[in-house]
């Protein structure tokens, strides 16, 4: 069975553009979940979706935004990028929030310059 | 506010002893706990997971022990190995609409 892929692994932009990060969960997960992890941080939470639906938001600005396709993969947008949105995103998938593990991707690294 | 810490952002073990990573937590509402490896370029992997409902959970090397009372769980690999050498993620959550809440790790390495 497939695990969660993300892509672009790697990506490169330039301030003040928008990025598009995608992610496929795993077959039967209903949840998705991004996170960022920043140069020396943790795991930052972003953004949960659930069914479609937006279930939560972490202490992020409006210009990160997403959505979760109806075959519950899921897509990250970050407008009007900063030098500081540089950093590895994160997506993860769960059958069940609280009660199963999230099974995480490999990552895409964003780059802005 | 942190509501998952990992104290020690870095741990040095020998090959074949006792690795104990350590996490406190601050919501009571947390009620699953989670530990995650994760090498570099990599995404975090799950390791081990125990419910508030127990107080240990043990699963080959891995072993988690959590202790409500004082809100601290910790991970203990036995023996260790160098393979073992990773960032460890120790994450909490709790029923309801909210996420995986992580601390910010602790990187292991395990010596020869």
């Amino acid at each position: 069975e497939a695990g969660v892929t993300q892509s672009p692994t790697h990506l490169i932009k330039t301030r003040g553009q928008q990025a598009t990060l995608r992610c496929s969960s795993i077959s039967g997960h209903t949840s998705v979940y991004w996170y960022q992890q920043a140069l020396g941080l943790g795991l930052q939470f972003l953004l949960w979706y659930d069914e479609g639906e937006e279930r939560n938001r972490g202490n992020f600005p409006p210009r990160f935004s997403g959505r979760q396709f109806p075959n519950y993969s899921s897509e990250l947008n970050v407008n009007a990028l900063e030098l500081e949105d540089s950093a590895l995103y994160l997506c993860a998938s769960s059958f069940l929030q609280g009660v199963s593990e999230a099974f995480f991707g490999q990552g895409t690294r964003l780059t802005v310059v | 506010d942190q509501q998952v810490k990992q104290n020690s952002p870095s741990l040095s073990v020998q090959e074949g002893r006792i690795s104990i990573l350590n996490c406190d937590y601050t919501n009571s509402m947390f009620d699953y706990f989670l530990w995650y490896k994760k090498y570099p370029a990599e995404g975090p992997t799950f390791l081990i997971s125990i419910s508030s409902i127990k107080d240990k959970n043990e699963d080959g090397r891995f072993t988690v022990f959590l202790n409500k009372s004082a809100k601290h769980l910790s991970l203990h690999i036995v023996p260790s190995q160098p393979g073992d050498s990773a960032v460890y993620f120790c994450a909490a959550s709790a029923k309801g609409n909210t996420p995986l809440v992580f601390g910010k790790g602790t990187r292991l390495s395990v010596i020869a």
